[in-house]
């Protein structure tokens, strides 16, 4: 079956930095999502994007289908960013789910 | 507001007492489905449904069932839960069964078994 890889798996900040999230997936899809689980456990959608970038506030998204990859970019980062990172795709040959990646862990220092 | 309501959103239970747990969607969705997460293993699919009346096991369907009697509801039984079911449930929709349509998820229910 598809994989669906993230890195990194783990990544720490000080408040006000950048970073860059990034999913590598292993075959083609027809949609890729990104999600923000938060300290309480919640599933936020970021972004729905099977390809091309989108921007909401501070955060922005681009998948590039064709080589397999999307990346999420978090701009002067806040510490309720804090959480878990998750991008899940969609893929042409799986019956009726979607599959998460392992996810990366986002501590933001204040 | 357009959502996805899960009830309860804890519950502490012991083995071998049956539960529901609910999910309802207010945007009048095709598709709904079960996860479970549990550490080290991530989101896991337990059951789907394609529209009223059509269900479908996922990856882990063993101790569970389901029913879709109408389209906003989905409830998630467990005839007789086990301390292996303790884990984070997420109940998720998207608009149609066909693939590629942005899914949408519940906000969890932390389920532990003693």
């Amino acid at each position: 079956g598809i994989q669906v890889e993230q890195s990194p798996p783990d990544l720490i900040l000080q408040e006000g930095a950048n970073s860059t999230l990034r999913c590598n997936f292993s075959d083609s899809v027809n949609n890729l999502q990104w999600f923000h689980q938060n300290p309480w456990g919640q599933l936020i959608n970021l972004f729905y994007i099977p390809s091309g970038t989108k921007q909401n506030g501070r955060l922005s998204a681009t998948t590039v289908a064709t080589e397999r990859y999307s990346l999420l970019y978090i701009s002067s980062s806040q510490t309720t960013d804090s959480g878990v990172y998750f991008c899940a795709v969609d893929p042409y040959s799986s019956a009726s789910k979607i599959i998460f990646g392992s996810g990366t862990r986002l501590s933001i220092r204040p | 507001e357009a959502q996805v309501t899960q009830n309860p959103r804890y519950l502490i239970t012991v083995t071998g007492k049956k539960l529901t747990v609910t999910c309802s969607q207010n945007m009048n969705h095709e598709y709904m489905s079960w996860y479970r997460q549990d550490p080290g293993l991530g989101l896991r699919q337990i059951y789907y449904s394609m529209n009223v009346e059509v269900t479908d096991k996922g990856d882990v369907p063993e101790g569970y069932k389901v029913s879709r009697k109408e389209k906003r509801n989905f409830p998630l039984i467990l005839e007789s839960p086990s301390p292996n079911q303790t884990s984070l449930y997420f109940c998720a929709s998207s608009l149609s069964s066909m693939k590629g349509y942005e899914q949408y998820f519940g906000p969890g229910t932390r389920l532990t078994v003693t």
